[in-house]
């Protein structure tokens, strides 16, 4: 069964970075995923598409400071310069014969 | 550039049927995407409702299936969700967002519209 695992929260302090991790269930380490973000009280924005070599792309308007990467089934964003709007839900999102969330991640900056 | 608008009523009683509408502007909504549905109950995660093609193929939550219906039309630009016999469990905002290929990742967001079930 494709499944994503996101730790339920991380915090980091404001100017550094952080590293957020969405795991693909076992079977699955060939699958791309997608990161959106949440801010508190909006609708989610798509931030980029990650594929398992670490190769991403990513939606318009989104900072440098925001990157991804690959190892095995594990998938990362990487948020540096860590500023306040920041604060928000992250989730992972994969898909195969239907469309897979993670349960997210709430990240705080400190 | 592209933009989603979710509308529909706020409040439904329990066991009838919720009814919302995502407009779709600057962009066809023909133009080969598919287009999904996401719910987020309060305090929640995100939740895959189903996707539809503008040629009405569809692909449903197993879990959700046979309480919802997805439609397109194409002269209005808008996609329809109908989910039958809703509970509290239901209460929720409801997202519409756009596939960027295929049945991959969502791309486009709506703002998303709040749906409460209650009497």
């Amino acid at each position: 069964q494709l499944v994503l695992t996101q730790s339920p929260s991380a915090s980091a302090s404001l100017g550094a970075s952080v590293k957020l991790t969405c795991t693909l269930s076992s079977g699955h380490s060939s699958y791309a995923i997608a990161w959106h973000q949440q801010q508190p009280e909006k609708g989610p924005r798509f931030l980029m598409k990650l594929k398992s070599d670490g190769s991403h792309s990513k939606g318009d308007g989104i900072p440098d400071r925001f990157s991804g990467s690959s190892s095995g089934a594990e998938r990362y964003l990487t948020i540096s310069s860590l500023q306040s709007e920041d604060e928000a839900d992250y989730y992972c999102q994969t898909w195969g014969t239907g469309v897979v969330f993670g349960g997210g991640t709430k990240l705080t900056v400190l | 550039q592209l933009q989603l608008q979710e509308s529909g009523p706020g409040l439904v009683k329990p066991s009838e049927t919720l009814s919302l509408t995502c407009t779709v502007s600057g962009g066809s909504i023909s133009s080969s995407y598919y287009w999904g549905w996401i719910r987020q109950s309060p305090g929640k995660g995100l939740e895959w409702i189903g996707s539809i093609y503008y040629s009405g193929s569809t692909y449903h939550n197993p879990s959700l299936k046979s309480r919802v219906t997805m439609s397109v039309d194409t002269s209005k630009n808008q996609l329809s969700l109908e989910m039958s016999s809703v509970t509290a469990a239901d209460t929720a905002v409801y997202y519409c967002a756009r596939h960027a290929t295929g049945m991959a990742e969502f791309d486009k967001w709506g703002q998303g519209t709040l749906v409460s079930v209650s009497s």
